[in-house]
């Protein structure tokens, strides 16, 4: 079983919708998470963390989290072509060390 | 703020070259650092944590005689790539721990091993 899971799409939605991105995590110590958005060819940029259950907004970006289901989700509103991208899910135990899932491949489409 | 730099940004060599990287925190210092490789379409993959002033740690499988770690200042660490041959070009990463648990990104370094 992989420590962290996505779906790898692609992901696609219309201009001005809301994009659901999902992630599961196996270890039940983990205690920081993350989303981050890689553009092709690029390197990975931090968009959100949450670390405590519940929701977590900025801006047109909701992360939400939920530690009973090892569950944690990154909602983007009024997405917009430019957020076309791979979203990855990280999440790390209280350690230095991030675990990363695969990514999510998201197509927002005019 | 949390800026971090790496140089080059893109780097082609002959097999059986060595390549270095630099990594640099800009704007903090930065006692740990990672590096990570990612092949085309998948995700990144730790090849070890710097660790300032101290050896570096490897993650299973990765190489520690052929990819050289040095993290000699808070703000440097340096990969470098001995030996290089076809199947080490991928795109090598590397990040900084900043304030909370986030990473930060340089923008990646290229190598290609012809």
């Amino acid at each position: 079983q992989k420590e962290v899971e996505q779906n790898s799409g692609p992901l696609s939605v219309p201009e001005g919708a809301i994009a659901s991105l999902n992630c599961t995590y196996s270890d039940r110590g983990s205690q920081s998470f993350f989303w981050y958005r890689q553009y092709s060819g690029k390197s990975p940029e931090l968009i959100m963390s949450i670390y405590s259950n519940g929701d977590k907004e900025d801006g047109r970006f909701t992360a939400q989290l939920n530690k009973a289901s090892q569950y944690v989700s990154l909602l983007i509103r009024d997405s917009q072509p430019s957020d076309s991208a791979t979203y990855l899910c990280a999440v790390s135990a209280n350690t230095d060390k991030l675990i990363f899932g695969t990514g999510t491949r998201l197509q927002v489409f005019p | 703020g949390a800026v971090v730099s790496q140089h080059p940004s893109r780097v082609i060599c002959k097999s059986g070259t060595s390549v270095k990287i630099e990594c640099r925190s800009l704007d903090f210092q930065a006692t740990t650092m990672f590096w990570y490789r990612q092949f085309p379409k998948q995700s990144l993959m730790l090849m070890a944590t710097s660790n300032e002033g101290s050896k570096a740690t490897y993650e299973q499988g990765v190489e520690k005689d052929k990819f050289l770690i040095n993290h000699a200042s808070l703000t440097l660490s340096t990969l470098t790539v001995t030996s290089a041959h076809p199947e080490d070009s991928s795109f090598y990463i590397c990040s900084a721990r900043g304030t909370g648990n986030g990473q930060f990104f340089g923008p990646g370094t290229r190598l290609t091993v012809l």
